[in-house]
């Protein structure tokens, strides 16, 4: 059984369209994030969720939104798509919030806008 | 930003050697995290250590801590090729801080 698992594993798209990116965990975990990854490597989290409550937003476009309808699941909606866009996004998911547990990370969806 | 920073940024060994990476960082911390990304897949969690922790073993691998120099190493012992991997430390400076990641060091063991 798969942790945290993401779908699709690749995603490649015109500028300007919105697709969306699903999460579930099933681990029981009450807290899960978005992460990007970008071409370097660098990773930068996007949102946390507690509870299906949002309880971090960092500096991330309006055109993304995060959707929680139950705390197994955290989805990620993209809104007119941009070539910057492109990165690898990661889901995670926490036993609590904050940094205090270690987190479980999703294998990890390849988004290409093109 | 307390962002981590790893050291080096590559590293190649032979298999059974051992692999030092270090991570420093700039304010002070609730715990540091060690993850490994094996190419093309998710992280996977390897060792936290708490600010009140100087050291911290798991099987193969070696965690320290120094808060008075804002630095950490992790070590592998008598690695193997699958160690091969990107490997990142991550902080926070609370319990309620997001995790924030370094750039990784990408360790490369030939066998």
């Amino acid at each position: 059984d798969t942790a945290v698992s993401q779908t699709p594993k690749y995603l490649v798209t015109q500028m300007g369209n919105d697709k969306s990116i699903k999460c579930e965990q099933n681990l029981g975990h009450d807290t899960m994030y978005w992460y990007k990854q970008d071409s370097k490597k660098f990773l930068k989290i996007m949102f946390s969720y507690n509870n299906k409550e949002l309880i971090i937003n960092e500096t991330v476009p309006n055109r993304f939104s995060p959707k929680s309808p139950d705390k197994a699941h955290l989805n990620l909606h993209i809104n007119s798509l941009e070539l910057g866009d492109s990165a690898v996004y990661f889901c995670a998911s926490s036993p609590g919030g904050g940094a205090t547990y270690e987190q479980y990370f999703g294998p990890g969806t390849r988004l290409t806008v093109t | 930003s307390q962002q981590g920073e790893e050291d080096p940024q590559a590293l190649s060994i032979q298999e059974g050697e051992n692999a030092t990476m270090n991570c420093s960082y700039k304010t002070s911390i609730n715990n540091l995290q060690w993850y490994r990304q094996n190419s093309g897949r998710g992280l996977v969690h390897l060792i936290l250590i708490r600010s009140n922790e100087r050291e911290k073993h798991s099987g193969r691998l070696r965690v320290t801590l120094d808060t008075s120099k804002k630095s950490s190493s992790l070590l592998i012992t008598a690695s193997r090729a699958a160690d091969t991997a990107s490997y990142f430390c991550a902080t926070a400076s609370s319990g309620n801080t997001p995790l924030v990641f370094g750039k990784g060091t990408r360790l490369s063991v030939i066998a």
